[in-house]
């Protein structure tokens, strides 16, 4: 049962921690995209990449936020300094190719003190 | 991206069909209409997409009117576990697969 996998799913920091979130792809998924959520806003997306590469970072905070694909295992989604306005459920979302269903991981709620 | 209307939240009763309604008036030509939902404490899950025949699948149907400016997802038999937020999305088939939520249509299934 092929899944997207997100670590951790619950990080509770104080403001000015630094913070890593973690997805790994469905294997096969070439495209990785990093969504936020609040309550205020909704889903947002921050940033996707292709075949590792950052396609599309606009949404991203781009002072305090960044995202890799070290490999095509693994996408890290990293905030620091952290801030209390940073609180959230962060989602990962993955896709084969030009497929177009995206599949979700769990999340990872965050909530800085 | 062209812009999506839903109402704020839908009741049903449960074991009856379930029509949510979208509105895009200002699509175009190469978007495709797509239905995600999101269960509580979960993260959202593809439902059904088209681009202008009606489409079936094991989870619902999705209706689209001829001028393509309105489409309806249709749950059969609404079960409690259908209970979620339902967004529906128009997104370009080539080129970016990124996926812009709307507020969606939060849907309540009554016993």
């Amino acid at each position: 049962d092929a899944r997207v996998t997100q670590t951790p799913r619950h990080k509770v920091t104080e403001m000015g921690q630094e913070v890593t979130m973690r997805c790994q792809p469905i294997l096969g998924h070439n495209t990785v995209f990093w969504y936020r959520q609040t309550m205020m806003q909704g889903l947002e997306l921050l940033a996707y990449f292709r075949n590792r590469a950052p396609l599309d970072d606009s949404g991203m905070p781009k002072d305090r936020f960044s995202a890799e694909m070290p490999d095509a295992t693994l996408a890290t989604l990293k905030i620091q300094p952290s801030e209390p306005r940073d609180s959230a459920v962060y989602f990962c979302g993955t896709t084969a190719g030009d497929k177009n269903e995206q599949f979700f991981g769990p999340g990872t709620r965050l909530t800085v003190l | 991206d062209a812009k999506t209307t839903q109402p704020n939240s839908m009741e049903s009763n449960e074991e009856e069909p379930v029509h949510l309604p979208c509105n895009h008036s200002t699509i175009s030509g190469t978007d495709y209409i797509h239905w995600y939902r999101q269960l509580p404490s979960q993260g959202p899950e593809y439902v059904i997409h088209g681009l202008t025949s009606n489409v079936n699948n094991r989870m619902a149907s999705l209706a689209i009117a001829e001028d393509r400016k309105s489409s309806t997802l249709i749950l059969h038999r609404a079960t409690l576990r259908d209970a979620a937020v339902y967004y529906c999305i128009l997104r370009l088939y080539q080129g970016a697969q990124k996926l812009v939520f709307g507020q969606g249509t939060r849907l309540t299934i009554n016993p």
